[in-house]
């Protein structure tokens, strides 16, 4: 059974910062992994996706990368803003089916 | 349009109500899926459907819930029997086949929070 866990629980920092969110997977018999965002409320928001024959994926200040055999992805945020302050989800895909961590509770403060 | 729509946002039903959550995939999208999301985030797989046909329902409590997807009509999840412990938002999402080599992620809807008082 496929587990996620996501590394920190909660994370604050100052605006301008550089920071990591990290996943690890118990399985790496993936499809794919996707990272999404959650505002206070609303639904999900998809950030990146990486398929399993990649390494990484970037948008704009986002790097996600990927590493299927130690069953581990980090999300790269540089120069945090208030505005990304969110729970950030990662997901992975195996079977048609999509298994969520519990999120990482990101805070970046002004 | 290129979003999931999912109907209604807000539901309040009595216990042992029913309750009924419409999803809207996007079109062209062969797969939609349900989650139901609890306390800290916590996402939970419900079901999914390949098109009309079932394709996994490993995570439905079947005693009280359903659902379908039919041609031409949004797929439903429907609550018969509400319980207090059934208050959560429902998420439906949607997504491509894959092709060789790709495998396209899945697109949500803004979800459906149910509460059950």
């Amino acid at each position: 059974k496929q587990e996620v866990t996501q590394i920190p629980a909660a994370l604050s920092v100052p605006e301008g910062e550089n920071l990591v969110l990290n996943c690890s997977f118990t399985d790496s018999a993936i499809y794919n992994l996707q990272w999404f965002r959650q505002d206070p409320g609303k639904g999900l928001t998809s950030l990146l996706l990486i398929q399993s024959s990649q390494r990484e994926q970037t948008s704009g200040r986002l790097n996600a990368s990927l590493d299927k055999s130690s069953g581990r992805s980090t999300l790269y945020i540089a120069a945090s803003q208030p505005g990304d302050s969110a729970t950030y989800l990662c997901a992975v895909r195996g079977a048609q089916k999509l298994v969520f961590g519990q999120g990482t509770r990101l805070t970046i403060n002004p | 349009g290129e979003e999931v729509a999912q109907t209604p946002k807000h539901l309040v039903r009595g216990e042992g109500q029913k309750a009924k959550l419409y999803c809207a995939p996007i079109k062209g999208h062969s797969y939609v899926f349900w989650y139901q999301q609890v306390l800290k985030n916590e996402f939970k797989f419900l079901i999914s459907f390949q098109n009309e046909n079932v394709f996994d329902e490993t995570g439905m409590p079947k005693e009280r819930f359903s659902a379908k997807c039919l041609p031409n009509s949004p797929c439903s999840l429907e609550i018969q029997a509400t319980k207090l412990e059934d208050s959560a938002v429902y998420f439906c999402a949607s997504s491509q086949s894959g092709t060789a080599g790709i495998d396209y992620g899945y697109t949500f809807g803004s979800g459906t929070r149910l509460t059950v008082v």
